[in-house]
């Protein structure tokens, strides 16, 4: 079957930039997302791209896609502590209403 | 605004008891869907909903049966609960149009004993 794959741990300073990354083998995907759940609560949609673009930009966020290489990557600048939290990579093929989840990532931001 | 809101939110099951886990969600969404999260596993699809009398099954359907009389209730039922089903589960729904916007409620962890 398809699968998502990232990393599980990554630690970061406050004030620095995190770049969490994604790799997927779904040739058809026609979204790819990244959801964040903090301790205790339920996953909530951070952001998404579409296929056929190659960046998105959204405030302190910013989302990379190399189709050739299957690879997302999401870039959080000025790492907040607030922003500790485990970050899941997502994708759906095209009509799907499946989505196939990576295992996340856990971030960790020292003050 | 209450979103999505699951029932109850712990529980404990001897085996081959059973359970519902309630989730009822206020945006007038289509899809409603169910998920398990095992620790450090991402989510896996156990159910879904395209509209009211409308259930697929998803990855992992063996053990759990769903059903859909309204557009707002999506109640997950466990027959027989056996310790392979302890696992957090996770209720969401989404508008349909671009499948992935998910809204999730905050989940239901369950150990079957």
């Amino acid at each position: 079957g398809e699968d998502v794959e990232q990393s599980l741990f990554l630690s970061v300073r406050e004030g620095d930039s995190s770049v969490i990354n994604c790799t997927y083998t779904d040739s058809s995907s026609t979204y790819l997302y990244w959801y964040k759940q903090e301790p205790g609560a339920g996953l909530q949609l951070l952001t998404y791209i579409f296929s056929n673009m190659d960046m998105k930009q959204d405030q302190r966020l910013t989302v990379l896609l190399n189709k050739k290489d299957k690879h997302l990557s999401l870039r959080i600048a000025d790492t907040q502590t607030g922003d500790s939290a485990i970050y899941f990579c997502a994708e759906s093929g095209a009509g799907s209403y499946q989505l196939t989840f990576g295992k996340g990532t856990k971030l960790s931001v020292i003050p | 605004n209450a979103g999505v809101t699951q029932t109850p939110k712990f529980r404990i099951l001897k085996i081959g008891q059973s359970m519902t886990l309630q989730c009822t969600q206020d945006m007038n969404h289509n899809y409603m869907y169910w998920y398990r999260q095992d620790p450090g596993m991402g989510l896996k699809l156990i159910y879904y909903s395209v509209g009211a009398g409308i259930t697929d099954k998803g990855e992992v359907p063996n053990g759990y049966n769903v059903s859909r009389s309204t557009t707002e209730d999506f109640p997950l039922r466990l027959e027989l609960a056996a310790p392979s089903q302890t696992s957090v589960y996770f209720c969401a729904s989404s508008p349909g149009q671009g499948f992935g916007k998910l809204f999730f409620g905050s989940g239901t962890q369950l150990s079957v004993l």
